[in-house]
Parts: C-alpha cells; structure tokens; sequence
C-alpha cells in the first residue's frame, strides 16, 4: 500500500511569499502530525489532527502558519509572509491512531525541502 | 532542562564493533519509549518502541529503558555500513497524543 506522500519535494520561494505544503497520509490514518526539521536539528511539532477533534496547534510558531485537514483525508500547511528562518524541511507523518492500537507509530512522508531566498 | 536530551554525535565506530546510543528525559510520565531511523533527505521510520520499562530484542537492535534514572538505550550488535543514519529516540505519556523527539544522533559506520 502507499505510504504518506507530500508535494512538493522541493520548494524555493521568495521572502514575502506564501506556500502551500501538502500531505496525503495514508489511508484510515486518523491521525495526523506536522513537524518542522532544521538543519542539523531534530523534529519540532507543528500541529497535530485528530479525526474530528479540534487541532493542537501548541507548536505552530508563529500566526504566519496555518494548517487545515479535510475529515481524515490530505492536510495542507500554510505559510504566509515567508522568512528566511522559514526555511527548513517540513515532514508529515500519519498514525493509526488510539483505536488503531497505538499514537507511537508514526509513519513519515519524506518531507518538503523549503528554502526561502 | 529540555524534556529530552541526545547528543547529536557524529558517533564513528568501525563496522562489526557494538553501538550505544542514548537519551536521557525529564518527565517522569513518559510511558512509551520509542527510536526512529532516518536516512539522509528521508523521513523518520520508527525501529523499535518499548512501554515502561526493561528490554525489548528485535534481531541485532535492542532498546532498554531505565525509567528509575530516566534513560533509555539502542544497542546495535553488528552493526553494519548501512546502519549509518540518524537516530532519533522519543517518547509519550501512556494515552497522550504528542510524542516528544530527540534531536537524533548521528551515527556512521566506518567499512
């Protein structure tokens, strides 16, 4: 079966501009989780979708991002007003879930390479 | 004090020696204790998880936690070229849905 999937594998964009991250989980994932990768660094969380739960956006850094999920589908982030300390790659990752028998097992699309110039 | 400290390496060792690498936690709620492999330019895939603590083998992989000094182990037996990648420890309270990470360490083989 597919894995998740996230488009577009590489995106440079310009300081200012806004940019749609996309994300297919995989299929009956309930849950949901975006993170922020520096370089060098480790995970940092985003947001995390749980079916029809409201989000925890405890991790978004700033009102600049955004992130919306249709029912138990695709996610797309969003950023607004680029900056240069955007710059990062963005990975998804999905999750069976509680009832699924376990939110550890995370499965991680292979991420957006976002450079802001 | 972060909620989960790793160091970042790199760790060289040369093919067929014993890896250790190692995280170290704060929050005592922790419950699931997990390592996630990533190869460069790819996602995290989860290697091994274990609940509260003790040993769990999994071929040459073996994960320990010691949740009484907050510390948890992968060993590597083996350990071969391929196996050079980062690896990320990271771990949730019993239920919760947020899984805290380490900033992984990275590991090379020397062949």
């Amino acid at each position: 079966g597919a894995g998740v999937s996230q488009s577009p594998s590489n995106k440079v964009t310009e300081k200012g501009k806004d940019v749609e991250l996309r994300c297919d989980p995989i299929s009956g994932h309930t849950a949901l989780y975006w993170y922020r990768q520096r370089l060098g660094q480790g995970l940092e969380f985003l947001i995390y979708f749980q079916g029809n739960s409201a989000p925890d956006k405890s991790g978004l850094p700033s009102d600049r991002f955004s992130a919306e999920r249709t029912g138990e589908s695709v996610s797309t982030l969003t950023i607004q007003r680029t900056q240069q300390e955007d710059s990062a790659v963005y990975l998804c990752a999905s999750s069976p879930g509680l009832a699924g028998g376990g939110l550890y097992e995370q499965y991680f699309g292979p991420g957006t390479r976002l450079t802001v110039t | 004090q972060k909620e989960v400290e790793q160091d970042p390496g790199p760790l060289s060792v040369p093919e067929g020696a014993i890896v250790s690498l190692n995280c170290t936690y704060s929050n005592s709620a922790f419950q699931y204790f997990m390592w996630y492999r990533q190869y460069s330019r790819k996602g995290p895939e989860l290697l091994m998880y274990t609940y509260s603590s003790g040993n769990k083998e999994d071929g040459r992989f073996t994960a320990q936690v010691d949740k009484s000094s907050k510390y948890i182990s992968l060993f590597i037996r083996d350990s071969q070229p391929s196996d050079s990648a980062t690896y990320l420890c990271a771990m949730s309270v019993y239920r919760d849905d947020k899984i805290i990470f380490g900033k992984g360490t990275r590991l090379h083989i020397l062949p």
